[in-house]
């Protein structure tokens, strides 16, 4: 049983780029939330895709949007790049109607931005 | 808005010590806890969660954490630790509406021999 995969695992870019990160949740799971993890920090909530809509978001710019398919893969589209988006990319899987939202995350993408 | 405080940055302990990292969170109901741990260049991986019943919950591993609701912490303990458990770990809440995790600043555990 496949877990969550994420891909690619590390991606380089410049100021003004965009970028497209992908995520393929664990089988049986229908919900795919996405956080930011900046260097020596926690992860933080991005936005969370459950039946292809965004359900929840965080304190994040209309830069950052995504998109579920309906094979419930997702992808974290960033436009216009800056600096401070260099982080790790979480990709967590779960079911939307399930308890407490025990999320299942994936190794991440490691997005650097020069 | 709910809140997770984990108030030490770094800690070392000896091969084979007792451990104990600390989370204190802010939450206006019974709150929903976790801990995960994540190693270098990895995902986070869950240790052990707290929903309700019984406040002492063992997790993977040989952790296990106390719920503590007049001290509003969760505490993750291991009575002898390895050095493959040198790693960073997060404690985190489930938001009120349960749709997003709020994770605290993370403990990078050192093991020394």
């Amino acid at each position: 049983d496949a877990g969550v995969t994420q891909s690619p695992t590390h991606l380089i870019k410049t100021r003004g780029q965009q970028v497209t990160l992908r995520c393929s949740p664990k089988s049986g799971h229908d919900t795919v939330s996405w956080y930011q993890q900046a260097l020596g920090q926690g992860p933080q909530f991005i936005f969370q895709y459950y039946e292809e809509e965004e359900r929840q978001r965080g304190n994040f710019p209309d830069r950052f949007s995504g998109h579920q398919f309906p094979n419930y893969s997702s992808e974290l589209n960033v436009n216009a790049l800056l600096l401070g988006d260099s982080a790790l990319y979480l990709c967590a899987s779960s079911l939307f109607a399930g308890l407490y939202n025990e999320q299942f995350f994936g190794p991440g993408t490691r997005l650097t931005v020069l | 808005a709910q809140s997770v405080t984990q108030p030490d940055i770094h800690i070392t302990v000896s091969e084979g010590a007792s451990l104990e990292l600390r989370c204190n969170y802010s939450y206006g109901a019974t709150p929903y806890l976790f801990w995960y741990v994540q190693s270098p260049g990895q995902g986070l991986q869950l240790l052990l969660k707290y929903f309700s019943g019984d406040t002492l919950v063992q997790g993977i591993k040989g952790f296990e954490a106390e719920f503590k609701r007049s001290q509003s912490s969760f505490n993750l303990r291991k009575p002898s630790v390895h050095w493959s458990d040198a790693a960073e770990y997060f404690c985190a809440v489930v938001s009120q509406g349960g749709n997003k995790l709020v994770f605290g600043a993370g403990t990078i555990l050192r093991v020394k021999s």
